[in-house]
């Protein structure tokens, strides 16, 4: 049964500091990897999409990696802004049936 | 880009009485739907995958007697909570993945409902 951890559980940093969140996974036969923003209260944003053949996918801050053999993905954010605090969720997806979610980063970017 | 509707966004009921959330892919067809939970300060927990024109698949430990799950057409998948009790208060959110043969891809969510029963 796939399982996903993601480090660290809270982060709070000012302005302008570049991020990095991680995500481990223990089964690595996944088809993708997919990672949202949630705000509180709210639904889920989808931010990146990397396949199980790609090694990172970039969207103008958000770079996302995968190493699918050793069950990672990193997110990394630059320059981060206050409309950047949410919480961020990663999910592999687990033999294309559906998504298990990490337990997410609550991120708090101060101004 | 691909949109998912719910409704409601909200919904008080008293316990007892069922509710009916509806989930639908606004502009592409989907095979396949997915209802999450989420309990509060907690991460998404799938419930079951919903199967166009087929019966639901349930995770484990979750009552199908209990969240009835309808996927009528390409478009929609509903889920009714049957009797609601308080600790079925949570917030439910949909999704659904684009395509009509089912297989890997992206997700899309919907904005999720908050039921509240009281």
């Amino acid at each position: 049964k796939q399982e996903v951890t993601q480090i660290p559980a809270a982060l709070s940093v000012p302005e302008g500091e570049n991020l990095v969140l991680n995500c481990s996974f223990t089964d690595s036969a996944i088809y993708n990897l997919q990672w949202f923003r949630q705000d509180p209260g709210k639904g889920l944003t989808s931010l990146l999409l990397i396949q199980s053949s790609q090694r990172e996918q970039t969207s103008g801050r958000l770079n996302a990696s995968l190493d699918k053999s050793s069950g990672r993905s990193t997110l990394y954010i630059a320059a981060s802004q206050p409309g950047d605090s949410a919480t961020y969720l990663c999910a592999p997806d687990n033999y294309g049936q559906n998504f298990v979610f990490g337990p997410g980063t609550r991120l708090s970017v101060l101004p | 880009g691909a949109v998912v509707s719910q409704h409601p966004s909200r919904v008080i009921c008293k316990s007892g009485t069922s509710v009916k959330i509806e989930c639908r892919s606004l502009d592409f067809q989907a095979t396949t739907m997915f209802w999450y939970r989420q309990f509060p300060k907690q991460s998404l927990m799938l419930m079951a995958t919903s199967n166009e024109g087929s019966k639901a698949t349930y995770e484990q430990g979750v009552e199908k007697d209990k969240f009835l799950i309808n996927h009528a057409s390409l478009t929609l998948s509903t889920l009714t909570v049957t009797s609601a009790h308080p600790e079925d208060s949570s917030f439910y959110i949909c999704s659904a993945r684009p395509g009509t043969s089912g297989g890997a891809g992206e997700q899309y969510f919907g904005p999720g409902t908050r039921l509240t029963v009281t």
